[in-house]
């Protein structure tokens, strides 16, 4: 099956900072690449997700980048706030009709004010 | 849009009582709803997913008799924890997708076997 891996585990910068999450997947039939935050003891949110036919994505101070040839895709946040702190997860789905996501182990992103 | 409620939001349960969790998705039909589990900082471990109508599909691992789903409509699945013991407590999340990819999540169940 797909395999996700996600690094780093834990990543701290300060208040207007940018932070960058990687992630590698292992099957290149997958398609589609969400990213999820979740704030302690919430649901995940949907913040971003890109395709495969599509190399780059940006939602105001949040981007995505994706590289098929070498199967990673990274989350870019820009100007980071106190509020942004919080784990994310990246996630892989492999486009079979279960539609199952695979997910990172997540990233536990702390913004010092 | 793309809302999905979860009930109950916590439940504490004496060990061998079963628990029943629902999942609804309030604005949109959900083709697939998909049930996980999460300890503390931990990933989502998918449970199982399921169609409306059909059986659930259990990841590799997990107990079948022992967590029963039931997707009876397009909004709404349910997962019963049968005879709960104290190692099943956990957090437990629904997710549901619709005709898309993307999977809505909702607000978690915490449950707690004493």
């Amino acid at each position: 099956g797909e395999n996700v891996e996600q690094h780093p585990s834990t990543l701290s910068v300060q208040e207007g900072d940018s932070a960058v999450i990687k992630c590698t997947y292992s099957d290149s039939a997958s398609n589609y690449f969400p990213w999820y935050k979740q704030e302690l003891g919430k649901r995940p949110q949907l913040i971003i997700d890109i395709r495969s036919n599509v190399g780059e994505k940006k939602d105001q101070r949040i981007a995505v980048t994706l590289n098929k040839t070498a199967k990673h895709f990274s989350l870019h946040i820009t100007e980071t706030q106190p509020e942004d702190s919080a784990v994310y997860f990246c996630a892989a789905h492999r486009g079979s009709t279960l539609g199952r996501l695979y997910f990172g182990r997540g990233t536990q992103l702390t913004v010092w004010p | 849009g793309a809302v999905v409620s979860q009930h109950p939001s916590w439940v504490i349960c004496k060990s061998g009582t079963s628990v029943k969790i629902e999942c609804r998705s309030l604005d949109f039909q959900a083709t697939t709803m998909f049930w996980y589990r999460q300890f503390p900082k931990q990933s989502l471990m998918l449970m199982a997913t399921s169609n409306e109508g059909s059986k659930a599909t259990y990841e590799q691992g997990v107990e079948k008799d022992k967590f029963l789903i039931n997707h009876a409509s397009l909004t709404l699945s349910t997962l019963t924890v049968t005879s709960a013991h104290p190692e099943d407590s956990s957090f437990y999340i629904c997710s549901a997708r619709g005709w898309g990819e993307t999977q809505y999540f909702g607000p978690g169940t915490r449950l707690l076997v004493l």
